[in-house]
């Protein structure tokens, strides 16, 4: 998994409770993303970072909020988590801005709300 | 709206035969298509990346195929073996140096003894 970790791996949280995921990469590259993956659908892009402390919205961020305060880290927090958050949860990484090079995914975090 | 499809959703073989699965996309302006598997309870890893301007690609067992024209891709497994039992997944990429990446639903392949 190209160096990057994902903690936890699993977890099952109540509805209204905050959720924070952590995304840890060894491979020191610049551009780092959340996805969540649901059935029925491709994966789809919650936010990304371009930098320390550079971060934007992909195309499902309702719900959640991101922070990158190292190069290696990059932290996925639901302020109030709710069932329709259940998910698969992604983090990747590149070294390449845009989508012209690879992304190197981490093994997934599963969230049950309950 | 952005979109790619893939099919089958699901292929059971036997393993030694081969298989090719399909991807069809409307992204545009294209950029470059990936081919992605993904093992049960695993991340995606990349098999193939390929530009505008390849018709073909290979990766040991896997050949990606692409026509730009039709906008179509096919990804093609020869002798397969158990350990290629996965999700197969096509993303297509809209523009260079945008972030946006559409991918397919999968096709699952089980291959069987």
């Amino acid at each position: 998994d190209a160096g990057i970790t994902q903690s936890p791996r699993h977890k099952v949280t109540e509805t209204g409770t905050p959720v924070t995921l952590r995304c840890h990469q060894t491979e020191n590259h610049r551009y780092m993303y959340w996805y969540r993956q649901d059935p029925g659908h491709g994966l789809r892009l919650i936010h990304y970072s371009y930098g320390v402390k550079d971060t934007d919205k992909g195309e499902v961020s309702d719900g959640y909020s991101v922070s990158r305060s190292k190069t290696e880290d990059f932290l996925l927090t639901l302020e109030s988590a709710t069932s329709s958050q259940t998910s698969v949860y992604f983090c990747a990484i590149s070294d390449v801005p845009g989508t012209g090079g690879e992304q190197y995914f981490g093994p997934g975090t599963r969230l049950t709300v309950t | 709206k952005n979109q790619v499809e893939q099919s089958p959703q699901s292929l059971i073989i036997l393993e030694g035969k081969n298989c090719t699965l399909q991807c069809n996309y409307t992204v545009s302006p294209f950029s470059n298509l990936r081919w992605y598997k993904q093992d049960t309870g695993r991340g995606p890893v990349s098999l193939t990346i390929m530009t505008f301007s390849e018709n073909t690609k290979s990766n040991g067992r896997y050949t990606a195929t692409l026509d730009a024209d039709t906008k179509q891709s096919s990804l093609h497994i020869t002798a397969s073996q158990l350990s290629d039992s996965a999700s197969y997944i096509c993303v297509v990429s809209a523009e260079r140096g945008g972030n946006k990446l559409t991918f397919g639903t999968g096709t699952q392949l089980k291959v069987e003894l």
